[in-house]
């Protein structure tokens, strides 16, 4: 079965560094998603992109967040200046999208981002 | 605007007993909807979906889910638990509309006694 790859499974940074959190979607998939869980809670919407840009964005996703897709495989989620409370599993996806929405929805492992 | 609600935080049920974790949600049209299963240091795992047709639908792992319209309610269940499946349960729904987030509940915790 087709998966999605997460890199790194843990990192951890000072605050106020800047990290970047990559994952490699399903290949020939078009929608990409980025969702983060803290610890204890429920997991939530980041990001979604396609075709090259932002099609939807969570309030949580302010301007220290930004998401790329630097070449035709990855697809990466940066935190431009780390602060406590961003620590949290990160979680990618992407969305073969043949059907209805989220119907082929793939989730990845998660990259735990600890912010010291 | 749209939520989901899973009214028990953490359930303990015997290995070999039937199983019903509930889910509720809220939505002005027929949502789809997700049950995802979490185990430990692992990502999200879809079990099954419901997008429209038969209210009863089979998933991954012998689960099952049924919709009710009357009662906004996605319920899972396992006639016969097993040890393997203690993890973490998340019911999510999203509306039909291209590149549209899921939106999760807060999960519930299953774990098998023996």
């Amino acid at each position: 079965e087709p998966e999605v790859t997460q890199t790194p499974s843990h990192q951890v940074t000072q605050m106020g560094q800047e990290v970047i959190l990559r994952c490699v979607p399903i290949s020939n998939h078009l929608y990409f998603y980025w969702y983060r869980q803290i610890l204890g809670q429920k997991v939530e919407f980041l990001v979604s992109f396609y075709n090259n840009e932002i099609s939807e964005k969570s309030e949580i996703f302010d301007d220290q967040f930004s998401v790329e897709r630097p070449d035709g495989s990855n697809f990466t989620l940066k935190i431009r200046s780390t602060k406590l409370e961003d620590s949290a599993m990160y979680f990618c996806a992407s969305d073969g999208r043949q059907g209805p929405s989220n119907e082929k929805l793939f989730f990845g492992s998660g990259t735990q981002l600890s912010v010291l | 605007a749209q939520s989901v609600t899973q009214p028990d935080i953490h359930i303990t049920v015997s290995e070999g007993a039937s199983l019903e974790l509930r889910c509720n949600y809220s939505y002005g049209a027929t949502p789809y909807l997700f049950w995802y299963v979490q185990s430990p240091g692992q990502g999200l795992q879809l079990l099954l979906k419901y997008f429209s047709g038969d209210t009863l639908v089979q998933g991954i792992k012998g689960f099952e889910a049924e919709f009710k319209r009357s009662q906004s309610s996605f319920n899972l269940r396992k006639p016969s638990v097993h040890w393997s499946d203690a993890a973490e349960y998340f019911c999510a729904v999203s509306p039909n509309q291209a590149g549209t987030a899921l939106i999760f509940g807060k999960g519930t915790t299953l774990s098998v006694s023996s």
